[in-house]
């Protein structure tokens, strides 16, 4: 089965700052990474995907880089903002069929105003 | 539309009791999945649903039991809830593959077994 790792578990930065996310995925077969915020008490939310047709998605401060070759993905946030401090977890999957994501273990991004 | 709802938000159990979870979407959605959700361990899927009637155990089933009677109700059972399954359970529903791929998760049920 897939097997996605996650690292790094807490990242802590000044607001302003970039983060980085990374992943890596052990099954070839996976077409489909979504990523995922949730805020502390509040349920996971979708903030962007990527499809292993594209090596790059954009939406505003967050971007995703995928490369299907090393098998990994890395989720990129600029600027970042108190607002951002949450948990951020990868998934991987293919998605035809079942469609059963396999989740990362999760970030712990903390924003220092 | 409320969307993704749980049922009940908090519960606390003695060791050997039984219970169920309640999820409910309105969205129409084929795909309904059970994941608990504890520190550091990320999301672990415990069943899930492709459509009404049908269940599937998924990466940690043991001491849970689901049905899924109506297309928008997906149960997750407890027999003899066990310490171990302290836990937060997070319900998620997702439409159909041609629908796209974005799960939409529940608020969360945080269960404590003494």
């Amino acid at each position: 089965g897939e097997n996605v790792e996650q690292h790094p578990s807490t990242l802590s930065v000044q607001e302003g700052d970039s983060a980085v996310i990374k992943c890596t995925y052990s099954d070839s077969a996976s077409n489909y990474f979504p990523w995922y915020k949730q805020e502390l008490g509040k349920r996971p939310q979708l903030i962007i995907d990527i499809r292993s047709n594209v090596g790059e998605k954009k939406d505003q401060r967050i971007a995703v880089t995928l490369n299907k070759t090393a098998k990994h993905f890395s989720l990129h946030i600029t600027e970042t903002q108190p607002e951002d401090s949450a948990v951020y977890f990868c998934a991987a999957s293919y998605s035809g069929g079942s469609y059963i994501p396999t989740f990362g273990r999760g970030t712990s991004l903390i924003v220092h105003p | 539309n409320a969307g993704v709802t749980q049922t009940p938000k908090f519960r606390v159990l003695k060791t050997g009791q039984s219970m169920t979870l309640l999820c409910a979407q309105d969205m129409n959605h084929e795909y309904m999945y059970w994941y608990r959700q504890d520190p550091g361990m990320g999301l672990r899927l415990i069943h899930y649903s492709v459509g009404e009637g049908t269940t599937a155990k998924g990466e940690v089933p043991d001491g849970y039991n689901v049905s899924r009677l109506k297309k928008q109700n997906f149960l997750l059972g407890l027999e003899s809830a066990a310490p171990s399954q302290t836990s937060v359970y997070f319900c998620a529903s997702r439409p159909g593959t041609s629908r796209g791929n974005e799960q939409f998760f529940g608020p969360g049920t945080r269960l404590t077994v003494l």
